[in-house]
């Protein structure tokens, strides 16, 4: 069965650091999306690709944060500097139209 | 936006019985999913149910979407049940992104 793939899986890293992670979303899914969840609440969504357009950045600490999915396939995101708070749990979801399939998940600590 | 809440927020049982977590939810929905958290932090899918009832093993859900709300059953539970389970919508206005719950912590005793 095929599965939304995450890397790396776990990161720690100094405040004001740069860090990055990577999704490849299931083979054919057109929607992506990148979720933060912190510690104790549900996922939130930061933003959502449709093949390699952003259909929702709204909640993207714009800043300090950025998405791309250039080729409409796999996606990076990138903070620059990483703050205390941005300790989360990173999820990708991709989605061929209704479920949204989910991955393992990047958890960032910031020290 | 679509306000989602799910109760109980915790829960503890003994190997064996059954549970029922519920999901009511603030809007009109396209999309409703069940998923089961485990301890490595990946979400799993149980069910994608805007609607109806479905049954898989153990579990069933039913959502009544004219009274804006979803159950979640789990019978004869097991310690491999424990988790949090989370309950996330899509409403008919949004452009089809989860708004999730905050989760029912399951514990399951041996």
């Amino acid at each position: 069965e095929a599965e939304v793939a995450q890397s790396p899986r776990y990161k720690i890293t100094e405040k004001s650091q740069a860090v990055a992670f990577w999704c490849d979303p299931i083979s054919g899914h057109a929607t992506l999306y990148w979720y933060r969840q912190i510690l104790g609440q549900g996922p939130e969504l930061l933003v959502q690709f449709q093949d390699e357009s952003v259909v929702d950045d709204s909640q993207l600490p714009k800043d300090r944060f950025s998405a791309e999915r250039l080729k409409g396939v796999d996606s990076t995101l990138k903070i620059q500097p990483a703050e205390l708070g941005d300790s989360a749990m990173y999820l990708c979801a991709s989605s061929p139209g209704g479920t949204q399939y989910f991955g393992p998940g990047t958890r960032l600590l910031v020290l | 936006g679509i306000q989602v809440e799910q109760s109980p927020p915790d829960l503890i049982l003994q190997e064996g019985a059954n549970s029922t977590l519920r999901c009511n939810f603030s809007d009109s929905v396209n999309n409703l999913q069940w998923f089961h958290q485990n301890p490595w932090g990946q979400l799993i899918n149980l069910f994608y149910i805007p609607s109806g009832t479905k049954q898989n093993g153990r579990l069933s859900a039913t959502t009544v979407a004219t009274e804006r709300y979803s159950l979640l059953y789990i019978s004869s539970s097991q310690t491999t049940d424990s988790g949090v389970y989370f309950c996330a919508v899509d409403s008919i206005q949004g452009a089809q992104k989860l708004v999730f719950g905050q989760g029912t912590r399951l514990t399951i005793n041996p």
